[in-house]
């Protein structure tokens, strides 16, 4: 059983480029959060979405967008990338929302902008 | 609002007892986590606590909640070189995130 599948692993882009980063949720997840990982920080809440819909969204810019498709899978966007943009990109996915156990993660994108 | 912050490093010895503290400052929090990150690598869930609970044991895991300090410890008993990571106190409040600390870089030595 697949776990929560990222694509690509690493990436680099150039100050001003827009990126898109996938994720697959795991089998029977409907729910997909995504994550930015600076280096030496925790991971901050980007967006969440659920039945193809955002849901609920942290303090990022609208630069910062995604979608989620009917299979469940998602991308986000980055649009006019800045260097402090530069970070390791988690999706997890759960069953639902309110869910106690967590939420299964990726294992990231790494986003380098130069 | 939400805050969590833990100590930043703990070097440990093989074998001993390996203890990690955090702090959260909502009082809403409904479900507080352990997650650990290896290099290059994900988030791997450890455990996870109710708020109304005070204890949870999990094979070499402990996890100690005070509610009224609004403080969080992971104990990790008969520590080995394998648990050396990065390991992330997390809440969760009544919607839909997941509030991280900065991680605790455990270093587990010979």
């Amino acid at each position: 059983d697949a776990g929560v599948t990222q694509s690509p692993t690493h990436l680099i882009k150039t100050r001003g480029q827009q990126v898109t980063l996938r994720c697959s949720p795991k089998s029977g997840h409907d729910t997909v959060s995504w994550y930015q990982q600076a280096l030496g920080q925790g991971p901050q809440f980007i967006f969440q979405y659920y039945e193809e819909e955002e849901r609920q969204r942290g303090n990022f810019p609208d630069r910062f967008s995604g979608h989620q498709f009917p299979n469940y899978s998602s991308e986000l966007n980055v649009n006019a990338l800045l260097l402090g943009d530069s970070a390791l990109y988690l999706c997890a996915s759960s069953l639902g929302a309110l869910v106690a156990y967590g939420y299964t993660f990726g294992s990231g994108t790494r986003l380098t902008v130069v | 609002g939400e805050d969590v912050e833990q100590s930043l490093f703990l070097s440990v010895r093989e074998g001993d007892s390996s203890v990690i503290n955090c702090t959260y400052t909502d009082s809403s929090s409904t479900y507080l986590y352990w997650y650990k990150q290896e290099p290059g690598a994900g988030l791997q869930l450890l455990t996870y606590i109710f708020s109304n609970m005070d204890m949870k044991q999990d094979q070499r895991l402990t996890v100690l909640l005070n509610k009224k300090d609004k403080h969080l410890s992971l104990r990790i008993a008969d520590t080995q070189t394998g648990d050396s990571a990065i390991y992330f106190c997390a809440e969760k409040t009544n919607d839909y995130k997941l509030s991280f600390g900065a991680g605790t870089t455990v270093t587990v030595r010979a």
